[in-house]
């Protein structure tokens, strides 16, 4: 079935460092994309998506490219603030269903 | 933007009765909603997919006997977690999906305690 694999966190980073989030999928058929962040002691929200191969999304400078090759979708900030720190999760939904696949999850510590 | 509400934001509850999360669409209407559910430091896991004026189409592995979902209407949808168990405490989250987007809108999540 399909699936969402993303790196384990925590990850902790200095503010202004660059971030990278890893994320790989599995799903038959050409999925959509999405990045979600859930701030402490709130609900999802919607980062980014995107829904077709080589498409970006992009969104308060966090990108994602949709690379149907290596089957990823990596999220990247060039320069995070203590701002970001969140719980940021990976997920795809397919072609024909309104269900989405989460990832685990990556806890993100921005240190000031 | 898309708002979805979830009644209430925490509640505990003593073992063997029964809950009932509230799920609501403020300025959509959604005939689908989705129930998930949150262990601590994992991932959402999918609960069930509950379409407005039908049964609600339950993920393996969920017992439907004791999750109950009832949509009644295209703005309203409730979980009841029926006969609770300290097992059951955990962070339960609902979403619907706009009819205009392709975009699913998540409430802030419901925190359940069983005592």
């Amino acid at each position: 079935g399909d699936s969402v694999t993303q790196m384990e966190g925590p990850v902790t980073l200095s503010e202004e460092a660059f971030l990278t989030i890893n994320c790989t999928y599995t799903a038959t058929g050409y999925p959509s994309l999405f990045w979600y962040v859930q701030y402490p002691g709130e609900g999802l929200q919607l980062l980014l998506k995107a829904t077709k191969a080589d498409d970006k999304g992009s969104n308060k400078g966090f990108e994602a490219t949709y690379r149907k090759e290596t089957t990823s979708f990596h999220l990247e900030k060039g320069s995070v603030q203590v701002s970001d720190s969140a719980v940021y999760f990976c997920a795809l939904s397919g072609l024909y269903e309104d269900k989405i696949i989460f990832g685990k999850g990556t806890r993100l510590h921005i240190l000031p | 933007g898309a708002v979805v509400s979830q009644h209430p934001s925490w509640v505990i509850c003593k073992s063997g009765t029964s809950v009932k999360i509230e799920c609501r669409s403020l300025d959509f209407q959604a005939t689908t909603m989705f129930w998930y559910r949150q262990f601590p430091k994992q991932s959402l896991m999918l609960m069930a997919t509950s379409n407005e004026g039908s049964k609600a189409t339950y993920e393996q592995g969920v017992e439907k006997d004791k999750f109950l979902i009832n949509h009644a209407s295209l703005t309203l949808s409730t979980l009841t977690v029926t006969s609770a168990h300290p097992e059951d405490s955990s962070f339960y989250i609902c979403s619907a999906g706009s009819p205009f987007t392709d975009t699913q809108y998540f409430g802030p999540g419901t925190r359940l305690t069983v005592l």
